[in-house]
């Protein structure tokens, strides 16, 4: 399995600010995905991120909001833009290996006062 | 696309036997059964992938009956380490879709 990293582990951001998530593989992998879990909540797929092009998104959201960037099959990140308390949550990211088994990263835990 | 109903959550002590039971009544040919483990403040870890009858790994083991409309994760003795939220998932591996589409999941607690 991949060992997958992300920073920051956590941060405080004011609202109308952006902040980027790195999620670093070990491994070249072809799919990585990115979820959002609020507390207590199941998880939700923002989009996939393709490496060379440009991410797919899920219904309700969009690439303005959450830019995504996969420079190559080892690498990735999401910026959540202009955010507000609703941006509060935990943003994972994960590789899919070829039965599509995911391995996630951490998390990073986001809060927006 | 194979919708999945787990119970909310369950309660069990240490050293029993655990079984967790996934409904999915419009699983497709194609669909397989994905299980996965998560912990407070982690991400969900992989347990258990199958498509019929019975899968056994390390971790667990995954009950399928013939008509494939439900799952059962089975957890032997479990411990209080064991305590996490369940989730299982079903979709074709072939496409992303419902492989990537976490449902409420169960929160399993272990008492001493």
């Amino acid at each position: 399995s991949a060992v997958i990293s992300q920073k920051p582990s956590r941060d405080i951001c004011q609202r109308g600010t952006s902040l980027t998530i790195q999620c670093q593989v070990d491994s070249q992998v072809t799919m990585m995905f990115w979820y959002r879990q609020q507390p207590g909540q199941s998880l939700t797929l923002i989009a996939t991120a393709n490496q060379g092009s440009e991410a797919t998104y899920e219904s309700g959201f969009v690439i303005d909001k959450f830019p995504i960037s996969r420079p190559n099959l080892t690498f990735s990140t999401l910026t959540v833009s202009n955010m507000s308390p609703e941006d509060s949550s935990i943003y994972l990211c994960s590789v899919g290996q070829a039965d599509y088994e995911q391995y996630f990263g951490p998390g990073t835990r986001l809060t927006v006062t | 696309l194979a919708k999945t109903t787990q119970p909310i959550s369950m309660d069990s002590y240490e050293g029993q036997e655990v079984n967790i039971t996934c409904s999915h009544n419009n699983i497709a040919t194609n669909d397989y059964i994905t299980w996965y483990q998560q912990f407070p403040s982690q991400g969900p870890r992989f347990i258990i992938q199958g498509y019929k009858t019975k899968v056994t790994n390390e971790v667990a083991s995954l009950f399928i009956p013939a008509d494939r409309k439900s799952s059962t994760l089975s957890l032997p003795r479990v411990s209080l380490s064991d305590t996490a939220v369940y989730y299982c998932l079903v979709g074709d591996k072939n496409n992303a879709g419902n492989m990537l589409t976490f449902g409420g999941g169960t929160r399993l607690m272990v008492k001493p």
